[in-house]
């Protein structure tokens, strides 16, 4: 596709479980970015990947936590024994350029819901 | 550390009155300042940015902003609101070294009064 497209839109989970979130960059992008969006928090740096560089894991909350891009391309954010405080969307961005100023593209996000 | 402060949570103006959304940035160096608008259900898009050069930089719809480094403000204006403007904006700035994530205001809602 032409945007950066994430899956699933939305995902209802129970506390306790695990859930992955897919992120799909646009094509030829190097750098990819997952935040997280809660109300009224603006958005949150969770992880930061570039080309074939280590990822930048300085914004992750805690341990249950885990991002991992293979191939370059498609990234997957797994988050272990989900907590209500989890709830929340979460956004994968892309971007052509490395460094401060290349233009971030988002996706619609994924909406997490943890009961 | 680098932090953004968007004082104004919620603002309502009136279809075809001007607007000015405030935003405060906290960094050591010459920043890169960025503004996203962000639509119901959507992701965030980019409306303009400034790195360097003129402080007075335009984007897309008919946004401006500009850059103050002496009040570390960046705001964001358009003269005439147009009900599909009704979104909400998000300020950003570089984190700054190679990294190209941004740290981001909490946002500001803007609604439009017909």
């Amino acid at each position: 596709g032409a945007g950066v497209s994430q899956s699933p839109s939305n995902k209802v989970t129970e506390k306790g479980k695990d859930v992955e979130l897919r992120c799909d960059p646009i094509s030829g992008h190097t750098a990819l970015y997952w935040y997280r969006q809660s109300l009224g928090q603006g958005l949150e740096f969770l992880i930061y990947f570039q080309g074939n560089s280590a990822p930048d894991k300085s914004g992750l909350p805690s341990d249950r936590f885990s991002a991992e891009r293979t191939g370059g391309s498609v990234s997957t954010l797994t988050i272990q024994r989900t907590q209500q405080e989890d709830s929340a969307v979460y956004l994968c961005a892309s971007s052509l350029a490395s460094g401060p100023t290349g233009e971030l593209f988002f996706g619609e996000g994924s909406r997490l819901t943890v009961l | 550390a680098q932090s953004v402060t968007q004082p104004d949570i919620h603002i309502t103006v009136s279809e075809g009155a001007s607007l000015e959304l405030r935003c405060n940035y906290s960094y050591g160096a010459t920043p890169y300042l960025f503004w996203y608008v962000q639509s119901p259900g959507q992701g965030l898009q980019l409306l303009l940015k400034y790195f360097s050069g003129d402080t007075l930089v335009q984007g897309i719809k008919g946004f401006e902003a500009e850059f103050k480094r002496s009040q570390s403000s960046f705001n964001l204006r358009k003269p005439s609101v147009h009900w599909s403007d009704a979104a909400e904006y998000f300020c950003a700035v570089g984190a700054g070294g190679s990294q190209g994530n941004l740290i981001f205001g909490k946002g500001t809602k803007l609604s439009v009064k017909p």
